[in-house]
C-alpha cells in the first residue's frame, strides 16, 4: 500500500499570498495516478487536481498541481477567502486507493 | 448533470450492520465506478472500496475486507454500502463517489452529500 504523507500539517497564510503544499509518497508512484481534493467545513471533498498536474472541471487556474516520482505539490498562486480549508492528495493507481493525512490551510 | 443522493442518517448499535445507499443520476449509471470513502468526526479520509455497477466488480481495502459489501441494483441506479460488526470507531460520514472517467483507476468526481453513521450503545 502506498502511504502518503502530506505537509505541513496547517499552513497560516492571509488573503493573496500564495501556498505551497506537499504530498509525498512512500514509494515512486506514476504521476498519472494523483490528485489533490479540497474539503470546507461540513461539505464533502471537491476534486481540484487529477494526474498530478490537471485541472478539474470549473477549477481556477490559481490551483496549480506539479511534481513526479515521490515528491508532489499543489501550489494556490493567491489564496482568497474561499481557499481556506483542507486540502487532501490521493494515489489512485493501484486497487487500493490511499489518501494522505490533510494539510488545513487557515488565516 | 451528474448527482448522487445517499441515504439518511443512522444510528447503530455495537455489532450491528449498517447500509447506506447512493443513487445515480445523470449518465450513464453501469460505465462508472463508484467509490466509498469515509470521514470519522474530526479525521482524514479513509477508502473503503469500489464497485463497477455494471459487472458488479468489486475492490474492497484490506483493512475491511470480510466486513464491508458493495452492491448495485440497476434498476434503480442505486449502489449499497454495507458494514458489518459495527465498533464505536467506525462513527463516522461515509461518503460515495463516481470516478471520473470510464478507465480502471481514476480520480473520484462528484462526491455524494454524506452520511453520517454513529455507533453508540
Amino acid at each position: 500500500e502506498i502511504v502518503l504523507t502530506q505537509s505541513p500539517g496547517t499552513l497560516s497564510l492571509s488573503p493573496g499570498e500564495r501556498a505551497t503544499l506537499s504530498c509525498r509518497a512512500s514509494q515512486s508512484v506514476s504521476s498519472a495516478y494523483l490528485a489533490w481534493y479540497q474539503q470546507r467545513p461540513g461539505q464533502p471533498p471537491r476534486l481540484l487536481i487529477y494526474g498530478a498536474s490537471s485541472r478539474a472541471t470549473g477549477i481556477p487556474d490559481r490551483f496549480s498541481g506539479s511534481g513526479s516520482g515521490t515528491d508532489f505539490s499543489l501550489t494556490i498562486a493567491r489564496l482568497e477567502a474561499e481557499d481556506f480549508a483542507v486540502y487532501y492528495c490521493q494515489h489512485y493507481g493501484t486497487s487500493q486507493v490511499t489518501f494522505g493525512g490533510g494539510t488545513k490551510v487557515e488565516i | 448533470q451528474v448527482q448522487l443522493v445517499q441515504s439518511g442518517a443512522e444510528v447503530k448499535k455495537p455489532g450491528a450492520s449498517v447500509r447506506v445507499s447512493c443513487k445515480a443520476s445523470g449518465y450513464s449509471f453501469t460505465t462508472y465506478y463508484i467509490h466509498w470513502v469515509r470521514q470519522a468526526p474530526g479525521q482524514g479520509l479513509e477508502w473503503l472500496g469500489r464497485i463497477h455497477p455494471g459487472v458488479a466488480f468489486t475492490t474492497y481495502a484490506q483493512k475491511f475486507q470480510g466486513r464491508v459489501t458493495m452492491t448495485g441494483d440497476t434498476s434503480t441506479r442505486t449502489v449499497y454500502m454495507e458494514l458489518s460488526s459495527l465498533g464505536s470507531d467506525d462513527t463516522a460520514v461515509y461518503y460515495c463517489a463516481r470516478s471520473r472517467g470510464y478507465a480502471d483507476y481514476e480520480a473520484s468526481d462528484p462526491w455524494g452529500q454524506g452520511t453520517l453513521v454513529t455507533v453508540s450503545s
